[in-house]
């Protein structure tokens, strides 16, 4: 199965600034997810990510908080802008992987704070 | 609306008593059903899941769980918990259209008593 490398597992972030998460994964996709898992709560997904295109935001995400990019078939960012200590939560992504019959995969996770 | 839906966000069992975790979804969620467990301060780990064939679907850890088609669940077992059990365990669904990317309910967490 599919692995994928997030970056950073954890960090602590000064209010106004940004965050950058990377995933990079060891095989092509079409789509990437991003989730967000506040404290003590499920996962969210934040937006989709397809490479060449704009990501698609669920409800309540903004590009302007959080802009991704997919520059290619197996890497994507998301960026939490503009931090507050609201913000802080886990953020992970997430792939199917093809062939694997509805196998999906996620990242370790990052795990922001936000002070 | 696709929904999945845990009933009971707190589970508490005794070390090597049967451990029963519930999940319903809605009729509108493709018939793909996953179970994931969260150690604390961990990422998800994959326990089963259902995709086709067999109902009862067995996973790792000694879990296990039966898709009910006419029950809309997709409740997760195991017959004698262990106290390494303790966890927080998610059900998903996959999400139907062209997204494809997984709902899930809002958790149960497992505590296991000695």
């Amino acid at each position: 199965s599919a692995v994928i490398s997030q970056k950073p597992s954890r960090d602590i972030c000064q209010r106004g600034t940004s965050l950058t998460i990377q995933c990079q994964v060891d095989s092509q996709v079409t789509m990437m997810f991003w989730y967000r898992q506040q404290p003590g709560q499920s996962l969210t997904l934040i937006a989709t990510a397809n490479q060449g295109s704009e990501a698609t935001y669920e409800s309540g995400f903004v590009i302007d908080k959080f802009p991704i990019s997919r520059p290619n078939l197996t890497f994507s960012t998301l960026t939490v802008s503009n931090l507050s200590p609201e913000d802080s939560s886990i953020y992970l992504c997430s792939v199917e992987i093809p062939g694997q019959g509805r196998g999906y995969t996620f990242g370790s996770g990052t795990r922001l704070t936000v002070v | 609306a696709q929904s999945v839906t845990q009933l009971g966000s707190h589970v508490s069992v005794s070390e090597g008593a049967l451990v029963l975790l519930r999940c319903n979804y809605s009729s509108s969620v493709p018939p793909y059903l996953f179970w994931y467990v969260q150690y604390p301060n961990q990422g998800l780990q994959l326990l089963l899941k259902y995709t086709t064939g067999a109902t009862l679907v067995k996973g790792i850890n000694g879990f296990e769980a039966e898709f009910k088609k006419s029950e809309t669940s997709f409740h997760l077992t195991k017959p004698s918990a262990h106290m390494s059990d303790a966890a927080e365990y998610f059900c998903a669904g996959v999400r139907g259209g062209s997204q494809g990317n997984l709902i899930f309910g809002k958790g149960t967490k497992l505590s296991v008593k000695p």
